[in-house]
């Protein structure tokens, strides 16, 4: 079935150092592909996301690259902060559905 | 800035008791969506509304759960007969367009004893 694989399940990072979260999904019909950052206890809220038409997008110290050929995706977090530490979501979707990832979880350290 | 809301934001119920879970979407959205998230895991899609009727489901939305929406505001989820498994933190989200960004609620955390 569908599936979409996340990588690493935790991250610690020093403070201003980068942070990189892998997703591969399964679906080929996948074409949309958001991020969502949780903090404990709240909303999942989006970040970035990206089209399959597009191979990467940056917005400030947040980037998403995509391989459709791979079915790879991934977020790079550059300069880290202590705000930065939460719960990280990829997703795919193609239909109406988000088929989400397991979760990385960033501790940035100060 | 719009924003989806849920109430209640903490229920708990017995088991085998009925739940309805509320959503007010975004005004202008059109796409609704519950999903749930069993604490400390990935957050799973369990269904999605459009025109009036259900568009897609998955296989944990089975003929316990529905959905309704009453009125030109409201979005609800329904729970006929609460299991222990249900305990989990209920979002809903929407969107105006089917594949753009889904904006999530705040969830409704659902505890079943």
């Amino acid at each position: 079935g569908e599936n979409v694989e996340q990588h690493p399940s935790t991250l610690s990072v020093q403070e201003g150092d980068s942070a990189v979260i892998k997703c591969t999904y399964s679906d080929s019909a996948s074409n949309y592909f958001p991020w969502y950052k949780q903090e404990l206890g709240k909303r999942p809220q989006l970040i970035i996301d990206i089209r399959s038409n597009v191979g990467e997008k940056k917005d400030q110290r947040i980037a998403v690259t995509l391989n459709k050929t791979a079915k790879h995706f991934s977020l790079h977090i550059t300069e880290t902060q202590p705000e930065d530490s939460a719960v990280y979501f990829c997703a795919a979707s193609g239909t109406y559905k988000y088929i989400f990832g397991t979760g990385t979880r960033l501790k940035v350290l100060a | 800035e719009p924003e989806v809301t849920q109430t209640p934001s903490h229920q708990v119920t017995q088991m085998g008791q009925e739940v309805i879970l509320r959503c007010v979407p975004i005004s202008n959205h059109l796409y609704f969506y519950w999903y749930r998230q069993i604490l400390g895991q990935k957050v799973e899609f369990l269904v999605s509304f459009y025109n009036n009727e259900i568009s897609e489901k998955s296989e944990i939305f089975d003929d316990q759960f529905s959905v309704e929406r009453p009125d030109g505001s409201n979005f609800t989820l329904k729970i006929r007969s609460t299991k222990l498994e249900d305990s989990a933190m209920y979002f809903c989200a929407s969107t105006k367009n089917r594949q753009e960004t889904q904006y999530f609620g705040p969830g409704t955390r659902l505890l079943v004893l």
